[in-house]
């Protein structure tokens, strides 16, 4: 059974650092992209970073370019976002993604909230 | 890049039919035939309902059917269920230097 359980969200001030953190099991977690998708209190959902199977390419929304960066252990079946700089409009729900390539995100974790305020 | 656009809501009785529409550009939902659908309910993660326009992932029921036309496409939900009742967003790939782009949601109420 393929299973995504993120970790790792929490209360941070304005201008501090958390790093969110997403467990695989049951699929070869080398073989597939992986991605972080967030969604905003009462709001739509926003890819937020994705990365290739071997870590070799990452993409991230403009919104977060510079601040974010995602990562990934394929030898721990580990996924990793590590977010610097927050800001208030990063507060979300954010969900760990398998994505079977062109952003098709097949399984989903339960998602971990991320709340930036002082 | 733009969200892509949906009806914020779509109502229909048990047993009916309503078709949810996307639409965007030629740079996305027109230039590939790549959109997804999420269906998520209230404190619940996405599930993917409808992938490369029109497949539909093992174990969605066939009520939920996909299509598109030029920059639009849209998801039709046939013989209406009270489980139906969700948010439903569509999900475009915008090419290989950019993230997929998702729509604005729309709200679906059983009456």
């Amino acid at each position: 059974e393929v299973q995504l359980v993120e970790s790792g969200g929490g209360l941070v001030q304005p201008g501090g650092s958390l790093r969110l953190s997403c467990a695989a099991s049951g699929f070869t977690f080398s073989s597939y992209w992986m991605g972080w998708v967030r969604q905003a209190p009462g709001m739509g959902l926003e890819w937020v970073a994705s990365i290739m199977k071997d870590g070799g390419q990452k993409k991230y929304v403009h919104s977060v370019e510079g601040r974010f960066s995602i990562s990934r252990d394929n030898a721990k079946n580990s996924l990793f976002l590590q977010m610097n700089s927050l800001r208030a409009e990063d507060t979300a729900v954010y969900y760990c993604v398998r994505d079977i390539d062109y952003y098709r995100g097949d399984y989903w974790g339960q998602g971990t909230l991320v709340t930036v305020s002082s | 890049q733009s969200a892509l656009t949906q009806p914020r809501s779509v109502s229909g009785s048990p047993g009916q039919s309503v078709t949810i529409s996307c639409t965007g550009t030629t740079s996305d939902v027109g230039g590939y035939n790549y959109v997804s659908w999420y269906q998520q309910h209230p404190g619940k993660a996405p599930k993917l309902m409808i992938y490369d326009v029109i497949e539909r992932p093992s174990g969605v029921p066939d009520r939920f059917s996909g299509s598109k036309s030029g920059n639009t496409a849209s998801l039709t939900i046939s013989g209406l269920q009270a489980e139906d009742e969700a948010d439903y967003y569509c999900c475009s790939f915008a090419g290989d230097y950019i993230l997929g782009v998702f729509g604005t949601g729309t709200k679906v109420t059983v009456l």
